[in-house]
């Protein structure tokens, strides 16, 4: 079944305690990006990447990494996470990054106290 | 810089009834618009689309949405509600010059359907 998987779903952290959530998607897709998503302000793009090892910043960058090493594989790392980023975070997918089309992963709600 | 302004935060509809959800877009150069869906605790979904063919577009599970440049909007339609269709709702625009990796999402429109 052509899917993106988010793991963790769910994670209650700390502040400044290091947290990676995983994105992979078995499609073949070249291009993945991240979003978080807040109430009352829509989808806001974080990163994306238009291939591996091509990676560039979005609108939120702040306080996120990610990477590119395979083709499958787009993590999001948060190295000393922060309340303001609590939030639900998406990992979509596309065939290139003309076609329109993003395929999403189910979302990981992550929360820092 | 392109940018939707979605009108209603929230719709409520009785099951047969008529669905019209608001979409207005801003955009410099000719646009590429979406509708996307987000049912509870899954990720969002692509309804349909629009990318300069013909205006009236037609999607999954019998929504369409007409494009509609001297007004600036893409409406969200179905002639008739299912109680299937309670979802969140993204209407997303991406200016062709950026690129579809520049898309940018509306602040949603909430369904309620009703028996």
């Amino acid at each position: 079944e052509a899917q993106v998987t988010q793991n963790p779903r769910y994670l209650i952290t700390v502040t400044g305690k290091k947290l990676t959530v995983t994105c992979s998607q078995n499609m073949n897709h070249e291009y993945m990006s991240w979003y978080r998503q807040d109430p009352g302000l829509g989808l806001r793009q974080i990163y994306y990447s238009m291939n591996v090892e091509v990676t560039d910043k979005g609108d939120v960058p702040e306080g996120y990494k990610v990477s590119r090493k395979e083709k499958r594989n787009f993590p999001l790392i948060l190295e000393s996470p922060s309340p303001n980023q609590t939030s639900l975070y998406f990992c979509a997918s596309s065939l290139g990054w003309d076609t329109g089309e993003l395929f999403f992963g189910e979302g990981s709600r992550l929360t820092v106290l | 810089a392109q940018s939707v302004t979605q009108l209603d935060s929230h719709v409520s509809v009785s099951e047969g009834t008529p669905v019209l959800l608001r979409c207005n877009y801003s955009s410099s150069y000719s646009p590429s618009l979406f509708w996307y869906v987000q049912h509870p605790n899954k990720g969002l979904q692509l309804l349909l689309k629009y990318t300069s063919a013909a205006t009236l577009v037609k999607g999954i599970n019998g929504f369409e949405a007409e494009f509609k440049k001297s007004e600036t909007s893409f409406h969200l339609t179905k002639p008739s509600a299912h109680m299937s269709d309670a979802a969140e709702y993204f209407c997303v625009v991406s200016d062709q010059n950026t690129g579809f990796q520049k898309l940018v999402f509306g602040t949603g429109t909430r369904l309620l359907v009703s028996p």
